[in-house]
């Protein structure tokens, strides 16, 4: 089956260590994203790539980083200079046809900070 | 600025009925506008998208509206099942010559379906 995968479901760390999330998919697609997701509210960008080592800042990079060293992977890190790191974590990936507007998402990653 | 948000959070609507689901924008600027439902639990899911030179797109059982005029964007599905039930997010994004869309995401309208 062609999907996204993230892994852990489920994620606690204590305040101060890094953690990193992970996104893998086998939809041999070139576009990849990673949003965050607060309670009530929609999803913010925190970083895209749109071909392997490459990527750029979404509108709340702060904290975070990535890397895309291949094309069905793009970790995300959780610094310790994420002021406020809890939130459900999604990752998705996008085909060039319709221009990234169909993503597809992972069933997420929820990090728990305390 | 850039925003996309949702006249009201929460919608009720008996199991057969029609629901339709209402966002306004603010951006002129967007070229595509589109709307996903995430179920609980679940990553979202894409439905359907607009291009803002048109005014209606059909789907299987939605239908998408866009009123330039005031700004606003609608969802409508047809005799809503159980299976409806989710956020329905509205979102908006500018076309480019890539393979990557900054999607600007509202804040979301759950649906709910009485039996």
């Amino acid at each position: 089956d062609g999907g996204i995968t993230q892994s852990p479901k489920y994620l606690f760390r204590k305040e101060g260590q890094n953690v990193t999330l992970s996104c893998e998919q086998n939809l041999n697609h070139d576009a990849m994203y990673w949003y965050r997701q607060d309670p009530g509210q929609g999803l913010r960008l925190i970083y895209y790539s749109q071909i392997v080592n490459d990527f750029q800042k979404g509108d709340i990079a702060e904290g975070y980083s990535v890397s895309r060293e291949k094309k069905e992977s793009f970790p995300l890190t959780v610094t310790s200079a994420q002021k406020n790191p809890t939130a459900f974590y999604l990752c998705a990936s996008s085909a060039p046809l319709a221009g990234g507007r169909e993503q597809y998402f992972g069933p997420g990653t929820r990090l728990t900070v305390t | 600025g850039e925003s996309v948000g949702l006249h009201l959070p929460t919608l009720s609507v008996q199991e057969g009925d029609n629901s339709i689901i209402n966002c306004a924008y603010s951006n002129s600027a967007s070229d595509y506008f589109i709307w996903y439902k995430q179920e609980s639990g679940k990553g979202p899911q894409f439905i359907i998208d607009i291009r803002s030179n048109m005014d209606k797109r059909q789907g299987q059982r939605v239908t998408v509206l866009l009123n330039k005029t005031v700004k606003h964007l609608s969802l409508q599905i047809a005799a809503t099942q159980p299976g409806d039930s989710a956020v329905y997010f509205c979102a908006e994004t500018f076309a480019k010559n890539s393979s990557a869309s900054k999607i600007i995401f509202g804040s979301g309208t759950r649906l709910s379906i009485r039996p």
